[in-house]
């Protein structure tokens, strides 16, 4: 069964500094899609990155980018200037396209502080 | 604005009670899906659907009805409120349910059953 874990419950980045949210994840697949959503005090899940697993460019998108890692099932974040508003929960994902479930399956989360 | 409404924001059921949670989509997304979103576990999927007409399970169904007569709309039936359902839920739509979009999540209801 896929898994996804984030073994960081909470970080904390100083404002203007670089931070890294670590995601691995079990797959026996070889083509799938990963992605990283932000969800912050609102609840709104909001969508910062994708990567399908097919491209080994590491996909970028302004001040996040990923560093995807097939062979170790690594998909880590990397929020660099890191703003006030960048605090939120960060939540890993991992989708089959095969699957006609849809199904997205989450890590549990890492919840991000941004200091002044 | 386009998106996914969820309605309501907010419920507080007692047990055995019933309730529909709403959701609606405008940008013609094929596929939609309930999850369901618990302190340290991530979220969880309850039930989906690829089209209107067509529904299946989730990873945790029970408890939960859903029917899709519409694109647009996707409502999520609790039959008689447990404890158990005390959750924040989203309900969230894509494009189609194979290729890698990400979804559009709705606002997200948060529910408590007393």
């Amino acid at each position: 069964a896929q898994t996804v874990t984030q073994s960081q419950p909470e970080m904390s980045v100083q404002e203007a500094e670089t931070v890294t949210l670590s995601c691995t994840y079990d797959t026996s697949e070889s083509d799938y899609y990963l992605f990283w959503y932000k969800q912050p005090p609102s609840r709104q899940m909001i969508l910062v990155i994708r990567q399908e697993a097919y491209k080994q460019q590491n996909a970028t998108e302004n001040r996040f980018s990923v560093n995807f890692q097939k062979a170790a099932k690594s998909f880590s974040l990397k929020i660099s200037d890191s703003q006030l508003g960048d605090a939120a929960m960060y939540f890993c994902a991992y989708r089959l396209p095969s699957s006609n479930t849809g199904k997205l399956i989450f890590g549990q989360g890492t919840t991000l502080q941004v200091k002044p | 604005n386009a998106g996914v409404t969820q309605t309501p924001k907010f419920q507080v059921l007692k047990t055995g009670q019933s309730m529909t949670l709403q959701c609606a989509q405008d940008m013609n997304h094929e596929y939609m899906s309930w999850y369901r979103q618990d302190p340290g576990m991530g979220l969880r999927l309850i039930h989906y659907s690829v089209g209107a007409g067509i529904t299946d399970q989730g990873e945790v169904p029970n408890g939960y009805n859903v029917s899709r007569s519409t694109t647009e709309d996707f409502p999520l039936r609790l039959l008689s409120a447990a404890p158990s359902q005390t959750s924040v839920y989203f309900c969230a739509s894509s494009p189609d349910g194979r290729r890698g979009y990400g979804y559009t999540f709705g606002s997200g209801t948060r529910l408590t059953v007393v």
